[in-house]
């Protein structure tokens, strides 16, 4: 089956412009989660959705916000952009939220978000 | 606050020797750990799990070792082979009421399989 897929593959953005990543979620998960890749921080959760409520919610200020649909596909937006957003951000879905099902999440190749 | 160490940002090891790659946390509410592997462009792959409940978990030419007094997981790659040449993540998760919170991971342990 389809793995997940994350549109756009990169983006390049100005300071205090939005924006919206998409992740398509492999056929019959309902669980997905968002995290933020960068070279000082590694990776860090940025939010989970599960049945389009928000179940989890990882260290990040109000501009970064996401929402799940009924097919399960998510987006997540970052407003008023800093430089500092600049990041490959990465979507991982999974059947169940809990659970070992949901710890082996299956993660997207991610969207490369430039800021400048 | 990093609840989650790697300590070595990159491992440098020759082909057929054996890689192992180290992780300690902090959070003693941590009962799943994983690893993960990641080569550039590409998302994370899933490589190996533990359960707080064991102390060894083996796939293949893939070990994780669990210490939980120490709070310290190791990954082991025996024999290493060139294709082994990725990031490796470190990831644990809490399981609270009714799921799992996200993925907390270290900040990846770069592994140069040297021929």
């Amino acid at each position: 089956k389809a793995g997940v897929t994350q549109t756009p593959r990169y983006l390049i953005k100005t300071r205090g412009q939005q924006v919206t990543l998409s992740c398509s979620p492999i056929s019959g998960h309902r669980s997905v989660s968002w995290y933020q890749q960068t070279p000082g921080q590694g990776l860090q959760f940025l939010f989970e959705y599960f049945s389009e409520t928000q179940r989890n919610k990882g260290n990040f200020p109000g501009r970064f916000s996401g929402r799940q649909f009924s097919n399960s596909r998510s987006e997540m937006n970052v407003s008023t952009l800093e430089l500092g957003d600049s990041a490959l951000y990465l979507c991982a879905s999974s059947h169940i939220p809990g659970g070992e099902a949901n710890t082996e999440a299956f993660f997207g190749q991610g969207t490369r978000l430039t800021v400048v | 606050d990093q609840q989650v160490k790697q300590n070595s940002p990159s491992l440098s090891v020759q082909e057929g020797r054996i890689s192992i790659l180290n992780c300690d946390y902090t959070n003693s509410m941590f009962d799943y750990f994983l690893w993960y592997k990641k080569y550039p462009a590409e998302g994370p792959t899933f490589l190996i799990s533990i359960s707080s409940i064991k102390d060894k978990n083996e796939d293949g030419r893939f070990t994780v070792f669990l210490n939980k007094s120490a709070k310290h997981l190791s990954l082991h790659i025996v024999p290493s082979q060139p294709g082994d040449s990725a990031v490796y993540f470190c990831a644990a998760v809490v399981y609270s009421g009714g799921g799992a919170d996200g993925l907390t991971f270290g900040k990846g342990t770069h592994l140069i399989i040297q021929p």
